[in-house]
């Protein structure tokens, strides 16, 4: 059973507009969440992460915010350009756990 | 530092051969991870090590799949006898530690496609 879910899997956006990303997870224990990016033929690569005892976390044009009631995460890019078009993995782990996956969204920036 | 170093890139071979994926995880990391990408599942944990020691394989889907780390900076998963189903690009990824902060380093994937 997936723990993590993503559950669009792409999403279009105009070049200087926002992109948010969201990410659902079922585990209460998990106190660790990530965002990874994923060009064609590259591995996925670290991009943004936050703790459980925050609810935001920013870095230049990303920001994470997290939603522990809820259970949701969501990656906001602003403003999206045309080079950030790649899947986005969210990922979640818990202490001593190894980090579960979604299936991650497809974003296209368009020019 | 160059990275987790997988290899090969890609391997066609046919149903019923072996395969044997490799990976060369980060100097200094204790951890060694191998995911499975797949549309449906999306990045799917097969297996993973601490300090060259298996700790949870449940993520290995059958018998036909196996993974052995005989020291810290090489690691093997062998598909014997390949399917056609097995067809996916295999991640291999390598942290510091297992503590839940830690970030993967992915390597660049071998795509494996079984005829």
């Amino acid at each position: 059973d997936q723990q993590v879910k993503q559950n669009s899997p792409s999403l279009s956006v105009q070049e200087g507009r926002i992109s948010i990303l969201n990410c659902d997870y079922t585990n209460s224990m998990f106190d660790y969440f990530l965002w990874y990016k994923k060009y064609p033929a590259e591995g996925p690569t670290f991009l943004i992460s936050i703790s459980s005892i925050k609810d935001k976390n920013e870095d230049g044009r990303f920001t994470v915010f997290l939603n522990k009631s809820a259970k949701h995460l969501s990656l906001h890019i602003v403003p999206s350009q045309p080079g950030d078009s790649a899947v986005y993995f969210c990922a979640a782990s818990a202490p001593g756990n190894q980090f579960y996956f979604g299936t991650g969204t497809s974003l296209t920036v368009i020019p | 530092d160059a990275g987790v170093i997988q290899s090969p890139r890609h391997e066609v071979t046919e149903m019923g051969q072996e395969v044997t994926l490799r990976c060369k995880p980060i100097s200094g990391h204790n951890s060694l991870f191998w995911y499975r990408q797949t549309m449906m599942r999306g990045l799917e944990l097969l297996i993973y090590f601490n300090n060259n020691v298996p700790i949870d394989d449940s993520g290995m889907p059958e018998d036909r799949f196996s993974a052995k780390m005989p020291n810290a900076s090489f690691s093997t998963l062998k598909i014997q006898p390949s399917e056609p189903r097995d067809s996916a690009v295999y991640f291999c990824a390598s942290s510091f530690s297992l503590r839940s902060n830690e970030k993967l380093f992915f390597g660049s994937g071998t795509q494996l496609s079984v005829l």
